[in-house]
């Protein structure tokens, strides 16, 4: 059983161009979560995911950010018009429940993301 | 701001002593935490968890302790190893979202260096 994969690992773009980051969760598992992190700092939630449906949002920026858990096919967290900020590793990990259910949520290895 | 947050940035400790990090809370109600260890290039990975039933709870080499009275816990790594020089992270579900999911909260991180 594989793992969260994320891709691609590492990831550069110029300012103004779009960032596709992708996560492939664990098999069996329907929730997603993106988390961000800056160097030398803690994860910091963006968004939460099941199937076709964004649950929770409340940590994505109001503008240029987007993400999706499509029926098939892995979560894209997308990021338009990158800046200098946005340079960071944007870490994906799924579940087949919620902690209250007693599932562990399982990381990726991350997308570093570098804004040149 | 965050519930979560750790005493020191950085720990270092001689190969095969035990080391401790520390991680303070501040909302009382907090009834479920857990350790991640994240090694230099890696996602977060599960260590050992505590619900606040439980002052103490014991893993291979790890015990993390739970004091409510001043809601702070600790990880204990014993013997330690040079392959547990990582960042490590306290970190809690979001409790109080109404979307009944549990995105984690996380604290700054503390580095443990393994000094051979």
């Amino acid at each position: 059983n594989a793992g969260v994969m994320q891709n691609p690992r590492h990831l550069v773009r110029r300012r103004g161009q779009e960032a596709r980051l992708r996560c492939s969760p664990m098999k069996g598992h329907s929730h997603v979560y993106w988390y961000r992190q800056l160097p030398e700092e803690g994860l910091k939630f963006m968004v939460y995911l099941q199937k076709e449906n964004i649950i929770d949002e409340s940590g994505m920026p109001k503008e240029r950010f987007s993400a999706e858990f499509p029926k098939e096919g892995p979560s894209i967290l997308r990021i338009q018009q990158v800046v200098r900020g946005d340079s960071a590793a944007y870490f994906c990990a799924s579940a087949a429940g919620t902690a209250s259910m007693n599932t562990e949520a399982f990381f990726g290895q991350g997308t570093r993301l570098t804004v040149v | 701001g965050e519930s979560v947050g750790l005493h020191l940035p950085t720990l270092s400790v001689q190969e095969g002593d035990n080391s401790i990090i520390n991680c303070a809370y501040s909302n009382s109600a907090s009834d479920y935490f857990i350790w991640y260890k994240q090694e230099s290039g890696k996602g977060p990975q599960f260590i050992i968890d505590i619900r606040s039933n439980m002052d103490k709870r014991q893993g291979q080499r790890v015990t993390v302790l739970l004091n409510k009275t001043v809601k702070h816990l600790s990880l204990q790594i014993a013997a330690t190893q040079p392959g547990d020089s990582a960042v490590y992270f306290c970190a809690e579900p979001d409790r109080v979202s109404n979307f009944g999911n549990e995105k984690l909260t996380f604290g700054t991180g503390t580095r443990l260096t393994i000094i051979p």
